[in-house]
């Protein structure tokens, strides 16, 4: 079974350039994440879709940050525009229907703002 | 508010020694509860999760983990530990299937020979 998908793995990008991640979740999963996590802190919340509705987004900052999952299946984050505190790992993540089963992540995109 | 707590940035150990990572947990009910270990570099992997029922859940790579409500506690345990266990240790928890999936801060294990 393929696991989640990422990419990019590594981006570098100046201040206040935009910049768009894409995850494909295990197949057949319903329930997708996005996480940001900052150097040496454990993974934050941004975004929780259930199928292509949104669930919880109480900590995407909204003015920057945008996440899409069109038809359900896989999913776009973006950040427009960058500023240097984004510098993180995204780390997207799903789960068959919410948590019963646990949550299987990707390997994350390392994203450096400069 | 809900939230999960490990206390120990950074534990180190001997090679075949045994291990006990803490975590407490802050929720009304009885939470989802989940360990992921992070190698550098990689994604979380689920190590075990508990939800209800037997409150010793066993994982993979031998890992072991207690549910213990009247200490709102989650310690992973392992009785013997290996060099390719190290690595950074996450607690998570949840108040329910759709909630949203809270992480403590890890512990970064280092293992020496």
């Amino acid at each position: 079974e393929a696991g989640v998908a990422q990419s990019p793995r590594y981006k570098i990008i100046e201040k206040r350039q935009s910049v768009a991640f894409w995850c494909n979740p295990i197949s057949g999963h319903a329930t997708l994440y996005w996480y940001q996590q900052i150097l040496g802190q454990g993974p934050k919340l941004l975004i929780q879709f259930q199928n292509n509705g949104v669930v919880d987004d109480s900590q995407l900052p909204k003015d920057r940050f945008s996440a899409e999952r069109l038809k359900g299946v896989d999913s776009t984050l973006k950040i427009q525009p960058a500023k240097l505190e984004d510098s993180a790992v995204y780390l997207c993540a799903s789960s068959l229907a919410g948590l019963s089963n646990g949550a299987f992540f990707g390997q994350g995109t390392r994203l450096t703002v400069v | 508010a809900q939230s999960v707590t490990q206390p120990d940035i950074h534990i180190t150990v001997s090679e075949g020694a045994s291990l006990e990572l803490r975590c407490n947990y802050s929720y009304g009910a009885t939470p989802y509860l989940f360990w992921y270990v992070q190698s550098p570099g990689q994604g979380l992997q689920l190590l075990l999760k508990y939800f209800s029922g037997d409150t010793l859940v066993q994982g993979i790579k031998g890992f072991e983990a207690e549910f213990k409500r009247s200490q709102s506690s989650f310690n992973l345990r392992k009785p013997s530990v290996h060099w390719s266990d190290a690595a950074e240790y996450f607690c998570a928890g949840s108040s329910g299937g759709y909630n949203k999936l809270i992480f403590g801060a890890g512990t970064r294990l280092a293992v020496h020979p």
